[in-house]
């Protein structure tokens, strides 16, 4: 079946630093990603919807300029949390429909990235 | 109003117990649904999809009212395995884009315990 394959499943940095969570479509081409991001005991609160060859779209409340998205081909998209913050901690976790011509389709999930700020 | 919401449980239930959530969606243009199960510190994992005839995988059974714009879980015979978030997940089509957007409800959390 589908495998989204995401990393690194685990980043501990000081303030201030710039982290960069690799997301990857292993067996099948995404031309859409979805960035989530998931505080204790909350839901999955989407952050954006990464477009492969175009910008992403952003949820509101979600600075772009913070979080940067690239999906540059057909199997990886980046999210790069730029000078994190300890209030950017949180649980960042990747999906993509398996077919690429039909987004109405469940999510295939990377792994996760648990990102902890000093 | 959130566009998918859950109650978040707890719900402790015995070995052996029957128990059913529910989850409510805003967005009448809610094209598919589905259940997922969260363990602690992990992603999801697509449990089951829900169609509109009702399904049914094992001990496990979804159903769809689009007109009352609920989905539900049935977990029979529950086991201490079961115990986790279960999400559930409305694809809503988003026109602008030609494409569906996953929204989650916030979870609910099932204890299962001997």
């Amino acid at each position: 079946g589908a495998v989204v394959s995401q990393h690194p499943s685990w980043v501990i940095c000081k303030s201030g630093t710039s982290v960069k969570i690799e997301c990857r479509s292993l067996d099948f081409q995404a031309t859409t990603m979805f960035w989530y991001r998931q505080f204790p005991k909350q839901s999955l609160m989407l952050m954006a919807t990464s477009n492969e060859g175009s910008k992403a779209t952003y949820e509101q409340g979600v600075e772009k300029d913070k979080f940067l998205i690239n999906h540059a081909s057909l199997t990886l998209s980046t999210l790069t949390v730029t000078s994190a913050h300890p209030e950017d901690s949180s649980f960042y976790i990747c999906s993509a429909p398996p077919n690429r011509a039909d987004s109405n389709q469940p999510q295939h999930f990377g792994d996760g990235t648990r990102l902890s700020i000093l | 109003r959130k566009e998918v919401e859950q109650d978040p449980g707890p719900f402790n239930v015995p070995e052996g117990a029957t128990v059913a959530f529910n989850c409510t969606y805003s967005n009448s243009a809610s094209q598919s649904f589905f259940w997922y199960r969260q363990d602690c510190r992990k992603e999801p994992k697509l449990l089951m999809s829900v169609y509109s005839s009702g399904n049914e995988d094992g001990r496990f059974t979804a159903q769809l009212n689009r007109a009352s714009q609920y989905i539900s879980l049935l977990i029979r015979d529950s086991k201490l395995s079961d115990s986790a978030t279960y999400l559930c997940v409305v694809n809503m089509y988003v026109p602008s884009g030609g494409s569906y957007i996953p929204t989650f409800g916030r979870g609910t959390s099932l204890i299962v315990h001997p």
